[in-house]
């Protein structure tokens, strides 16, 4: 079973700080989740990757196979990025018919 | 697209009843939808897989009894929690993957159900 290690686990930042939030896996996957889990608790998925790098706003998403490490940025951090932001593993080989294995999250609060 | 929703957003039930939860794909067709929950303070754990038009997959430590799950279409699945208990109060979420011509690990996630047992 894979263990996924998140950290920071609590991360409290200025406005306009770029945010750097790592995640480790234990085992090869299929692919990385990063989500996004607010007060409420609803969770949104914000990138879904199997190698390299992607971009989605302010937000940017690395993974590194070979060292089972994965880091998501966020850049100009505002106060409405305040959120839980959870990695998630899909297991190798289950072609996505397995479910997540859950990091235990990183809690950012951006101050104003 | 890929929209995912969950139905009682929160519910509130006394010990010994029934509670289901519902799961729709409202704009794609899962084949597979995923069920996890999540104890306050702790990170999400997968509870079982569920296929439509088969028997789900629980994960050990969750008793198939107590949490009967439904996948009979491929637009819906539902989550029974039977004889509920106070212990059985958490946030349970669904996740749905199954669009077509996306990649087989995309998952799409519902926005979950708080249940409290009282």
């Amino acid at each position: 079973k894979n263990e996924v290690e998140q950290s920071p686990q609590n991360l409290t930042a200025q406005e306009g700080e770029f945010i750097t939030i790592n995640c480790s896996y234990s085992v090869g996957i299929s692919a990385l989740h990063w989500l996004q889990q607010h007060p409420g608790g609803g969770i949104v998925s914000l990138f879904m990757l199997s190698s390299g790098k992607k971009k989605h706003g302010r937000l940017i998403a690395t993974i590194n196979i070979q060292e089972k490490h994965s880091s998501l940025h966020i850049t100009a951090s505002h106060p409405r990025d305040s959120a839980v932001y959870i990695c998630a593993v899909s297991p190798e080989g289950g072609g996505g018919a397995d479910g997540l294995t859950f990091g235990k999250g990183t809690h950012l609060i951006i101050q104003p | 697209g890929a929209v995912v929703s969950q139905h009682p957003s929160r519910v509130i039930c006394k010990s010994g009843t029934s509670v289901k939860i519902e799961c729709r794909s409202l704009d794609f067709q899962a084949t597979t939808m995923f069920w996890y929950r999540q104890f306050p303070k702790q990170s999400l754990m997968l509870m079982a897989t569920s296929n439509e038009g088969s028997k789900a997959t629980y994960e050990q430590g969750v008793e198939k009894d107590k949490f009967l799950i439904n996948h009979a279409s491929l637009t819906l699945s539902t989550l029974t929690v039977t004889s509920a208990h106070p212990e059985d109060s958490s946030f349970y979420i669904c996740s749905a993957r199954g669009v077509r011509g996306r990649p087989v690990y995309e998952q799409y996630f519902g926005p979950g159900t708080r249940l409290t047992v009282t």
